[in-house]
């Protein structure tokens, strides 16, 4: 159990339509990250917050969206869903710039699935 | 811009046999390297990790050296074992606190 905790585990819905995505970091992690998990474009870093600011953007599309929360935990936002946008999402959390290591902790997963 | 190249998988091995994944990296300054293991099913965890040239990092078996000379990060593990079936994914990171670059990953499959 790596401490960190995606809700919901799947999820089923029809294009055009949007989600919501959680995700609850290990006790006193700062750092969330979101990535995107598909068969041809393996992991893809979405996007990065520490301690509620965004830090770091990668290839998020603009109808995504993400914040985090002064509890810290995240959300990843999904809207005008496309077919091509199932994937498994990840969230994955990590500690404070002085302790950091370079260890990024995953969660499970959230399975979308758009038809 | 930095990035990780995975070998195509999928690998398959019978029970005993040695296995080699290669990775290689393109990256300024100095990456900290990384192996990640995602079973089916799961999310990913980290398998092992080096932070600085000619560091081994090892676990559960498994190996893999960081060498700047060729830019290289191969995970080896002497007698793999039907559980150790799962995607292996090599990564980077080029300072503390910022996103892991990963692989493509490979796919690892052991027969008995």
């Amino acid at each position: 159990d790596s401490g960190v905790t995606q809700t919901p585990k799947h999820l089923i819905t029809a294009t055009g339509q949007r989600v919501t995505l959680r995700c609850s970091p290990r006790s006193g992690d700062l750092s969330v990250y979101w990535y995107q998990q598909s068969l041809d474009q393996g992991l893809q870093f979405l996007i990065q917050y520490y301690n509620g600011e965004e830090r770091a953007k990668g290839n998020i599309l603009e109808r995504f969206s993400a914040q985090q929360f002064p509890d810290l935990h995240s959300e990843l936002n999904l809207s005008s869903l496309e077919l091509g946008d199932s994937a498994l999402y990840f969230c994955a959390s990590s500690g404070t710039s002085g302790s950091y290591t370079g260890e990024l902790f995953f969660g499970e997963g959230s399975r979308l699935t758009v038809l | 811009g930095n990035s990780v190249t995975q070998m195509e998988g999928p690998v398959t091995l019978s029970e005993e046999a040695f296995l080699t994944i290669n990775c290689t990296y393109t990256a300024t300054g100095y990456p900290s390297l990384f192996w990640y293991v995602q079973y089916p099913g799961e999310g990913l965890q980290l398998l092992l990790k080096a932070t600085k040239a000619d560091d081994k990092g090892s676990n559960k078996g498994f190996e893999a050296t960081y060498r700047k000379e060729t830019t290289s990060f191969h995970l080896e593990k002497g007698s793999v074992q039907v559980s150790d079936s799962a995607v292996y994914f090599c990564a980077l990171s080029d300072r503390g606190g910022t996103a892991l670059i990963f692989g493509k990953g490979t796919t690892l499959s052991v027969s008995s």
